[in-house]
């Protein structure tokens, strides 16, 4: 069955340094992926994702992704985090007829 | 465009009661999703529609959850009566019907539940 892990709850970064997320999915064929951010009160916001080709997916807002099939890994990075990134992040599947899982996700706290 | 609208944003019961939540997708969206976020957890699709029909309710606690996708517009999702565990942020989605190997869903911003 297809699932998603993120291994780290939370995370705190400053502001200004650099940032990764972890994600690993597990799925039988090629999988597509995404990242998706939630901001207190807000709904699902989509960042970026990959169904194809160039491993190295440029999403919104500066974040990037890229996809390791030899690691099972789609991790999230951005170089320089700013204060408005706070938010909690969640890596997705698709799991069929559109089907989204999701991991548990990762909370991002930035220090000034 | 207007996104994906929810009511209520918040909602307090007790136990036992019954609670409805609504969702009104994007004008034109065929396929329309309800997800419940436990505190903790990522979001789990409860129910599929596809236009008014359920593509997948397989997660759906049928004994106390139920949906309805009238019309194949608007939604109203219901559980009675109400468990502790299900305090949770129900999420509704919806995605066009363009075909292809996947239609990106948006989301609404959900309705907090909170079960005493």
């Amino acid at each position: 069955a297809q699932s998603v892990t993120q291994p780290d709850i939370h995370i705190t970064v400053s502001e200004g340094a650099s940032l990764e997320l972890r994600c690993n999915y597990s799925y039988g064929a090629t999988p597509y992926l995404f990242w998706y951010v939630q901001s207190p009160g807000q709904g699902l916001q989509l960042l970026l994702k990959y169904f194809s080709g160039d491993t190295l997916v440029q999403g919104i807002k500066g974040f990037e992704a890229e996809f390791k099939r030899s690691q099972s890994s789609f991790n999230l990075r951005k170089p320089s985090v700013h204060w408005s990134d706070a938010a909690e992040y969640f890596c997705a599947v698709t799991g069929g007829y559109n089907k989204l899982i999701f991991g548990a996700g990762t909370r991002l706290a930035v220090h000034p | 465009e207007a996104g994906v609208a929810q009511s209520p944003r918040y909602k307090i019961i007790e136990k036992r009661q019954s609670v409805a939540f609504w969702c009104n997708p994007i004008s034109g969206h065929a396929t329309l999703y309800w997800y419940q976020q436990i505190l903790g957890q990522g979001p789990k699709l409860l129910i599929q529609f596809q236009n008014n029909g359920v593509v997948d309710d397989s997660q759906l606690p049928k004994d106390r959850f139920s949906a309805e996708r009238l019309k194949g517009v608007d939604s109203t999702l219901k559980i009675q009566p109400a468990k502790l565990e299900d305090s949770a942020v129900y999420l509704c989605a919806s995605s066009p019907n363009r075909g292809g190997v996947y239609n990106e869903q948006f989301f609404g911003p959900g309705t907090r539940l909170t079960v005493l």
